[in-house]
């Protein structure tokens, strides 16, 4: 069965720092892996798509690494701010099905 | 509309009654999901309809749980003698066709049963 798995749980960053935050999957036999961001009370929002042949994706500040073979994927923001803050969530896609993560909580403090 | 919508985006019943929870995808997206958020249990998928197919219900945690889609757009969750159990947040996703599609997703119904 897959699991997927983020670390860490939460994080606190000054304004400004530079973040990683780290997904990982037990299963390599997937379609995608998608970051998504959650604010309180709120839906998901989509933030990067990697398909499964593919190495990376970036919009913006945000870059998303896959390495399917090691079951890891890194979401890399850039230069972070307050508006950042948020739960930041990984899912990956088996079959019919979606595997979340537990999330990153991120608060990027002024 | 420009993205998936759910109704009531509130609801809060006494256990023992049925409750209707609502989706409106993404105009012309043929795949839709159901998940739910559970404080401590995170993100669970529940159904999936794509098309005219036979819907994939193998996440339903019981039969307590049905959901319909009609005319390949809107869905419907039917959750039957709610338990306290069934309190979460139930969010509905869509995208174009399915397999390795980006999903979106809604703005989520928080339940509530007393």
């Amino acid at each position: 069965k897959q699991e997927v798995t983020q670390i860490p749980a939460a994080l606190s960053v000054p304004e400004g720092e530079n973040l990683v935050l780290n997904c990982s999957f037990t299963d390599s036999a997937i379609y995608n892996l998608q970051w998504f961001r959650q604010d309180p009370g709120k839906g998901l929002t989509s933030l990067l798509l990697i398909q499964s042949s593919q190495r990376e994706q970036t919009s913006g500040r945000l870059n998303a690494s896959l390495d399917k073979s090691s079951g890891r994927s890194t979401l890399y923001i850039a230069a972070s701010q307050p508006g950042d803050s948020a739960t930041y969530l990984c899912a990956v896609k088996v079959g019919n099905d979606m595997r979340f993560g537990a999330g990153t909580r991120l608060t990027v403090k002024p | 509309g420009a993205g998936v919508s759910q109704s009531p985006s509130n609801k809060v019943t006494e256990k023992g009654k049925d409750v209707e929870l609502r989706c409106d995808p993404i105009s012309g997206h043929t795949a839709l999901y159901w998940y739910r958020q559970s404080l401590g249990q995170g993100l669970e998928f529940l159904i999936y309809f794509q098309g005219n197919s036979a819907p994939d219900k193998s996440g339903l945690p019981s039969d307590r749980f049905s959901a319909e889609r009609t005319g390949g757009s809107v869905s419907t969750l039917t959750i039957q003698r709610t338990q306290q159990e069934d309190s979460a947040v139930y969010l509905c996703a869509s995208s174009f066709l399915a397999g390795a599609r980006e999903q979106f997703f809604g703005p989520g119904t928080r339940l509530t049963v007393l």
